[in-house]
């Protein structure tokens, strides 16, 4: 896998955009990079992932830059429920693609 | 609505049982897989399996087995349960080949505690 970072945490205003932003410095070229976030309690749960261009679903957007050694992903207008840890991953390409999760970054919703 | 179900959210067990979580994914998924989750250690994988009776170690296999009979079902098995193993356990799947392109279904999570 390569190595992600990631901020440990972050808080953000209910109602307003959470920019969490993820180091991929030692990603492959063919190296897909994927969030995925964690609420208390539960699984994780698939957001989205991209390989080169920018990505939006209907929870969120995926910014890649250009050299692919970073990215960001937007959620447009967070709310409460939105609390979380959020993981980037970055699997190999190869075998069963297990994921490998570091420690991610705690997003805190305030009202 | 996809879903990866695991047999018990909570489950208390003696110490020196055999333990069985049992997870059944109805996707006709072939890759599953099981996590364990402590605080401060993130998750960590046990075990893999590629197919059907396939199975791979993960990075902390010791102390336990895995079982896939059918291609819905992975077990995981804890041959003589004890404290340190205590944690929660979360099974996922996703499926084979292009995985990288629907991301893993995970369960919602067995929290087991071994007294």
């Amino acid at each position: 896998d390569a190595k992600t970072t990631q901020p440990t945490s972050m808080d953000c205003a209910e109602g307003r955009a959470a920019n969490l932003p993820c180091n991929h410095s030692t990603i492959s070229g063919n190296e897909y990079v994927y969030w995925y976030r964690q609420i208390h309690s539960q699984g994780p749960q698939y957001i989205i992932h991209g390989l080169k261009n920018n990505e939006t679903n209907e929870m969120a957007s995926l910014i890649i830059t250009e050299d692919r050694k970073s990215s960001t992903l937007i959620l447009p207008h967070a709310t409460l429920r939105d609390t979380a840890v959020y993981y980037c991953i970055a699997p190999p390409i190869q075998g069963a693609q297990k994921l490998v999760f570091g420690q991610g970054t705690r997003l805190t919703i305030n009202p | 609505d996809v879903k990866v179900t695991q047999s018990s959210r909570y489950l208390v067990k003696r110490t020196g049982e055999k333990v069985f979580l049992e997870c059944v994914q109805d996707m006709d998924h072939e890759n599953m897989f099981w996590y364990r989750q402590d605080p401060g250690l993130g998750l960590r994988l046990i075990y893999f399996s590629y197919d059907v009776k396939m199975k791979e170690k993960g990075d902390i296999p010791e102390g336990y087995s895995v079982s896939r009979e059918k291609k819905e079902r992975f077990s995981l098995i804890l041959e003589s349960a004890s404290t340190n193993q205590t944690s929660m356990y979360l099974c996922a799947s996703t499926i084979g080949g292009s995985a990288l392109k629907y991301g893993y279904t995970f369960g919602s999570g067995t929290r087991l505690t071994v007294v």
